[in-house]
């Protein structure tokens, strides 16, 4: 059990364009979903923690304007690269936390990432 | 806010050797601490993680980390590596009273294991 999947796995687009990537819980309710970009021989940083029903709570120098997240439902997770250019370029990541474990769970289940490449 | 470091960037083994792999944050308040691997291609997973408790902590495929609060530290550690175990190791770390639930990722260890 918990899953996370995403969507599309690599997606290339050109500058200016905005690109839509999808986090799902596949087997489980995400009360909180995380988006992480990763650079190449990097580590994770944390973009944004986004709660179901509420907006997004960024991180410092993130851009919210620049990167829309949405969390409809406790399934699904959104992040929109908008006006996107070749800096955009990178791995992002999704996680989740799960519902029924308990606030102080803490624990993150992981998507397997979508390589963005701005042209 | 809390940092993690995790020393080692790159670490090559041969099988059968045992594996200590270094990781210490900053932060002055209750933690808990994970370990997750990337293997090549894959997506992270969760190897162990440490809540409150018994200090020394078993994990998946024979792994276990200690933490030893004195010294801001979780190292984690193998006393036999296979070549499968060849990946990127994270250390992670979150503040008990972060309501925002955030994990603070380490720079990662890329650990290739000779056959």
């Amino acid at each position: 059990g918990a899953v996370v999947s995403q969507h599309p796995s690599r997606v290339i687009c050109k500058s200016g364009t905005s690109v839509k990537i999808e986090c799902r819980s596949l087997d489980f309710q995400a009360t909180t979903m995380f988006w992480y970009r990763q650079f190449p021989k990097q580590s994770l940083m944390l973009m944004a923690t986004s709660n179901e029903g509420s907006k997004a709570t960024y991180e410092q120098g993130v851009e919210k304007d620049k990167f829309l997240i949405n969390h409809a439902s406790l399934t699904l997770s959104t992040l929109t690269v908008t006006s996107a250019h070749p800096e955009d370029s990178s791995f992002y990541i999704c996680s989740a936390r799960h519902r029924d474990r308990g606030w102080f769970s803490y624990e993150q289940y992981f998507g397997p990432g979508t390589r963005l490449t701005v042209t | 806010a809390q940092s993690v470091s995790q020393h080692n960037h790159h670490v090559i083994l041969s099988e059968a050797a045992s594996l200590e792999l270094g990781c210490n944050y900053s932060y002055g308040g209750t933690v808990n601490l994970f370990w997750y691997v990337q293997y090549p291609g894959q997506h992270l997973q969760l190897l162990l993680k440490y809540f409150s408790g018994d200090p020394l902590v078993k994990g998946i495929k024979g792994f276990e980390a200690e933490f030893i609060k004195s010294k801001f530290s979780f190292n984690l550690r193998k006393p036999s590596v296979q070549w499968s175990d060849t990946a990127e190791y994270f250390c992670a770390v979150n503040a008990v009273d972060n309501a925002g639930n955030m994990l603070t990722f380490g720079g990662g260890t890329r650990l290739m294991v000779k056959p």
